[in-house]
């Protein structure tokens, strides 16, 4: 159980162009999504908290505007990459909680971006 | 806010013996303690995690040790594989929060 899926895997896209990720939480409600970024050989850098059906709560030094995070039901959020650059070339992960596991998160197989 | 330390950032043990993972957590609010295991390119996966109420908690060659006073908590695998070779990052989550804060990782290679 508690399995999070991640679409798509992986995408190269050209610089100025947007790039939609989605995060589904496959057998269980999801209360609480969250998107991360990795960079090689680095930690997860948290860049925003979503709750289904409000405004998702960004991390300081995370642009709303660039990384746009709509979570429309409970078992699914998306992020938007927008205008894409290639310093925004990134491994990106969505994690989601439930209620039964306040606590816990679980990590969806995360989505390379390669913005040439 | 929390902060989370993680050390080391590399380890290299010998197939069999055992490895320690050390971290260190800055909030005393602080109340869940989860162990993420990555391998490259995949999700982490949660190995273990320990609640502020629990001093220590064991999985077959897993555990994880608690001190709330010091703040820090630790990771320990006993009779290491090849296949424990990946990153391992500890967490914390404040209580009442919802974030959870993950240390820098260890990277731990487990020579055959």
């Amino acid at each position: 159980g508690a399995v999070v899926s991640q679409h798509p895997s992986w995408v190269i896209c050209k610089s100025g162009t947007s790039v939609k990720i989605e995060c589904r939480s496959l057998d269980f409600q999801a209360t609480t999504m969250f998107w991360y970024r990795q960079f090689p050989k680095q930690s997860l850098m948290l860049m925003a908290t979503s709750n289904e059906g409000s405004k998702a709560t960004y991390e300081q030094g995370v642009e709303k505007d660039k990384f746009l995070i709509n979570h429309a039901s409970l078992t699914l959020s998306t992020l938007t990459v927008t205008s894409a650059h290639p310093e925004d070339s990134s491994f990106y992960i969505c994690s989601a909680r439930f209620s039964g596991k306040a606590d816990t998160q679980y990590f969806g197989p995360g989505t390379r971006l390669t913005v040439l | 806010g929390e902060n989370v330390e993680q050390h080391p950032s590399t380890l290299s043990v010998q197939e069999g013996d055992s490895a320690v993972i050390k971290c260190t957590y800055s909030d005393s609010a602080s109340n869940y303690f989860p162990w993420y295991k990555q391998e490259l390119g995949k999700r982490p996966q949660l190995i273990i995690d320990i609640r502020s109420n629990v001093g220590e908690k064991k999985d077959q060659r897993i555990a994880v040790t608690l001190n709330k006073t010091a703040k820090h908590f630790s990771l320990h695998i006993t009779e290491t594989q090849p296949e424990d070779s990946a990153v391992y990052f500890c967490a914390a989550t404040p209580g009442g929060g919802f974030k959870t804060i993950f240390g820098a990782g260890t990277r731990l290679f487990v020579k055959a």
